[in-house]
Formats: C-alpha cells, structure tokens, sequence
C-alpha cells in the first residue's frame, strides 16, 4: 500500500516571502509524481509530472524537485503572492495509473 | 478545447434515491478516473476506466457503487441507495493513454448532500 505524507499541514506566510513543502512517499515501484495547486471551489490544477530522480522542474515562480531514491519531493515558490494561496497536493502514480495523493499544504499567503 | 466536465455540480438525494454523477472528458481523453474527497480528507482514488472497460477499481465500494464509460457519452458514476456517509465531493479526471509523463485533468467536481 502507497502512503504520501505531505508537510507541512498548513503554512501562512506574508507576501514576497520564499517558501517550500515537503512530500514523501515510498520509493519503491516508482512510477511517477504529480504536484497540484487547487484553489476552493476550482479543479485541481496540474503543475508539474516527474519521473526521473533529480529531475527539477519550473513554472514561473514555483519549482520542484524530486528525489526517487530517498522518497521525497520539494516544492518552492519564490516571492510568494496572495494568489498563491491554495491547497498544494502531492500524489504518486500506482501501477494501473491511478494516482494516490497525500492531504495537501495548505498555504495563506498575506498581503 | 474545453477541460473537463462534471455535472451536475452540486447533487441533494435523501437516503435509499440514486445518485448519477457525470463526467465527460476533454477531448480526445480516453481514459477517465474518478476519485472522492470525504469531509476532512484527502482525495481517494476510485475508479479508472477505459472506454467501455474497467481498468482498475480497487479503490470503489463492493456494493451500491458503479461506474461506466460507454462509448458514446460522459462517463456514469452510479450510487444506489445513498447513505449520508457517501456525501462527499466526487471527482473525475482525464488523461490521454496513461505513460508516466501524462497528466491527469481534474473537473469541477460534483458536490454530493445525502439528507
């Protein structure tokens, strides 16, 4: 049974601040892992798909990295903006695609 | 090219009616998943299907619970007799054939109340 693990739980930080969260999940059978930004009331939105240990990947001001053998993966956002502010999920890919995500970082971003 | 579709996006059943939840993909997206999120938690895997077949679905109720993805039309995520445990927000996302780099794209989801 995969089990993804995010911290932390929530997170309030103010405007132009940097931050980071953290997932893990096993690390072994690895497929894939999945990072989503999603807002209330919206779609979980894709940000990023990473396969590769070491892979980084970046998307404006947020980026990740990926650490297969040990089981974890980080997500920054540089210069955070109230806009930021969302639910941020993790989850890793099963066998038959499925995806399993961990509960989220909740982050406020203050003005 | 539209996202995904969920509809209807909010669903009240009293106990024991039937629920039917919606879900087209986007287009070109064969392959559809469907998750639930109870209150307080993270979102669970459900269902994964193909069109006209059921790849996996594990993480789905033995009893009550069906899901379907004819080949023409939305898929169907079928619950007879609802109990109030089943009010939760049900999701579906999309993928085009699943290798390891393929999103996944969520709907909007439908919001589900059993009174």
């Amino acid at each position: 049974i995969l089990n993804v693990e995010q911290s932390p739980q929530s997170l309030h930080v103010q405007e132009g601040d940097s931050t980071n969260f953290t997932c893990s999940f096993p690390s072994s059978n690895f497929y894939a892992l999945h990072w989503y930004r999603w807002e209330t009331a919206k779609s979980p939105e894709a940000l990023f798909v990473m396969t590769l240990n070491g892979d980084e990947k970046k998307k404006g001001r947020i980026s990740a990295t990926l650490n297969t053998k040990e089981g974890y993966s980080y997500l920054y956002i540089k210069g955070s903006q109230p806009e930021d502010s969302a639910t941020y999920l993790c989850a890793q890919r099963g066998s038959q695609g499925n995806l399993i995500f961990g509960k989220g970082t909740k982050l406020s971003v203050k003005p | 090219n539209a996202g995904v579709m969920q509809n209807p996006r909010h669903l009240v059943r009293r106990r024991g009616q039937e629920a039917r939840l919606r879900c087209s993909p986007m287009k070109g997206h064969s392959h559809v998943y469907w998750y639930r999120q109870l209150p307080e938690e993270g979102l669970k895997f459900m269902v994964y299907l193909q069109k006209e077949n059921i790849i996996d679905e594990s993480g789905m109720p033995k009893e009550r619970f069906s899901a379907e993805f004819p080949k023409e039309g939305p898929s169907i995520l079928r619950i007879q007799q609802v109990v109030r445990g089943d009010s939760a927000a049900y999701f579906c996302a999309s993928s085009p054939p699943p290798v390891e780099t393929q999103t996944q794209y969520f709907g909007p989801g439908t919001r589900l109340l059993v009174l």
